[in-house]
C-alpha cells in the first residue's frame, strides 16, 4: 500500500464546476497536510496546508481533512482554464520520524473552456 | 526577493560521465531538499539537508548519488558513472526551519533537466 495516495486521473470538469481532488494517506499519526499545485513543465507551488479535521477555505480553494477516515480533499470552486495542472498531496510524518514530506503522485485536472 | 536557484537548467550528458547539479535555497531557510522527478510521475526524494545535522540519505537510489550543503547555503548533488535511467527532472526545495508546519511549506526551485544519452 503507497503511503499516499492519489487518483491519478485526469479528471476534466468543465469551466465553473466545482473540481474535488481526494488524497488519502496510510499513517495515522500524521499531523500536517499540504496540497501543491504542478502546471506542465514547472515545479510544485504550495496552495494550502491544512492541520485540523474540518475546512480550510482560501478563496476558490476548500481543503477537508478526516483523520479518523485518514483522508484529505481539495474542492476548487469555479473552476478556471488555468487550474487546469497537476494536484499533488503531501502528508508530513509523525512527529519523531523522518523529517520529509511523502508526496503522492498527483491528479492531473483540466477544466474544459 | 530571490527564490530556490538552480543550475544548469538543462544538462546532457553521455552514459557513464559524472554530473554536478546545484542548488542555492531561499536565504535564511534552513532545510533544503532534493527530489527526482522522472516523466509523468510524482516526486522522489532523495535527500534532506537540516542545518548542522546529518543529513537523511534514505532516498538516494544507489551509492552513484552524494550531496553536499555548506552550512545552511549551496547544496550540490553529484550523479557519478549517469545511467540513461537517472534522465529525470532534478528539484531542490527549501522551507524555514523544520516544525511540521513549516516542513511542509517547500518552495521548489525551477529544476535542472538531465539528459542521459
Amino acid at each position: 500500500q503507497k503511503e499516499v495516495e492519489q487518483n491519478s486521473g485526469p479528471l476534466s470538469v468543465p469551466e465553473g464546476a466545482i473540481a474535488s481532488l481526494n488524497c488519502t494517506y496510510s499513517d495515522r499519526g500524521s499531523q500536517s497536510f499540504f496540497w501543491y499545485r504542478q502546471y506542465s513543465g514547472k515545479s510544485p507551488e504550495l496552495i494550502m496546508s491544512i492541520y485540523s479535521n474540518g475546512d480550510k477555505e482560501d478563496g476558490r480553494f476548500t481543503a477537508q481533512l478526516n483523520k479518523a477516515s485518514q483522508y484529505v480533499s481539495l474542492l476548487i470552486r469555479d473552476s478556471q482554464p488555468s487550474d487546469s495542472a497537476t494536484y499533488l498531496c503531501a502528508v508530513a510524518p509523525r512527529r519523531g520520524s523522518a523529517r520529509q514530506l511523502t508526496f503522492g503522485s498527483g491528479t492531473q485536472l483540466t477544466v474544459l473552456p | 526577493g530571490a527564490g530556490v536557484s538552480q543550475s544548469p537548467s538543462n544538462k546532457v550528458t553521455e552514459k557513464g560521465k559524472d554530473v554536478e547539479l546545484r542548488c542555492d535555497p531561499i536565504s535564511g531557510h534552513t532545510a533544503l531538499y532534493w527530489y527526482r522527478q522522472r516523466l509523468g510521475q510524482g516526486l522522489e526524494f532523495l535527500i534532506y539537508f537540516q542545518g548542522n545535522s546529518a543529513p537523511d540519505k534514505s532516498g538516494l537510489p544507489s551509492d552513484r548519488f552524494s550531496a553536499e550543503r555548506t552550512g545552511e547555503s549551496v547544496s550540490t548533488l553529484t550523479i557519478q558513472r549517469t545511467q540513461q535511467e537517472d534522465s529525470a527532472v532534478y528539484l531542490c526545495a527549501s522551507s524555514p526551519w523544520g516544525s511540521d508546519r513549516e516542513l511542509g511549506e517547500q518552495y521548489f526551485g525551477p529544476g535542472t533537466r538531465l539528459t542521459v544519452t
